[in-house]
């Protein structure tokens, strides 16, 4: 059965603090994994990952993906009580028409 | 202008009416699909059209049928609702092969069945 799996499930952190948000996967035939932050709201696309140690960075947030491990990591440096959202992983897999499956996802709440 | 948009946001009814959301997506992409956000916010996949043509189907109870008139819609039917129906439902769109962006996302309808 595909599964993604996001740890920790939730985290408290300080703003300033540095957090490194995980996600692995099991998965048939894996195309690209993809990271989104959900507030109230729709989720909205972070970054996509479909190589192998290049990382990619967007401002405070940068991502990475270990294929070897099957797995991503999320960091986000000088946390922002605006970083306090749902943070979902999600894979692109299968043959023939892509499938997505997302992880659990790891909420995150940075207090003042 | 609103890439993925879906009405209506917020839906409450009583168990046993049928309701439909409607998804419009103006991207252009040739994807489009359901997914259910438990209350645990776990989002998974109902189902998926690609040009009109049912590809995705997950074992979702046949009380929900999806239609897609043409490629920028697809419309989510539900039958004889139930109190476990209750969720989030986003509508989402993507173009395989140009995945640059991923997924886009609707704003989610909370449908609340009493």
């Amino acid at each position: 059965e595909d599964k993604v799996v996001q740890s920790p499930l939730s985290l408290v952190v300080h703003e300033g603090d540095t957090v490194t948000l995980n996600c692995s996967y099991e998965v048939t035939n894996f195309r690209s994994l993809l990271w989104y932050k959900q507030e109230k709201k729709a989720p909205t696309f972070l970054f996509m990952l479909t190589s192998s140690g290049i990382e990619k960075k967007s401002g405070r947030l940068s991502s990475i993906l270990d294929k070897k491990e099957l797995s991503s990591i999320l960091n986000i440096t000088a946390t922002q009580t605006g970083d306090s959202a749902i943070y979902l992983c999600a894979v692109i897999h299968s043959g023939g028409y892509q499938k997505v499956t997302f992880g659990t996802g790891t909420k995150l709440q940075v207090i003042p | 202008d609103t890439a993925v948009s879906q009405t209506p946001k917020y839906l409450v009814t009583q168990m046993g009416n049928d309701k439909s959301i409607k998804c419009e997506q103006n991207l252009g992409h040739d994807t489009m699909y359901w997914y259910k956000q438990d209350s645990k916010k776990f989002l998974k996949i109902m189902f998926s059209y690609n040009n009109k043509e049912l590809i995705i189907n997950e074992t979702v109870p046949n009380r929900f049928s999806p239609k897609s008139p043409d490629k920028a819609h697809l419309n989510l039917h539900i039958n004889s609702l139930e109190l476990g129906d209750s969720a989030v439902y986003f509508c989402a769109s993507s173009q395989p092969g140009h995945g640059s962006y991923g997924y886009t996302f609707g704003s989610g309808t909370r449908l609340t069945v009493v």
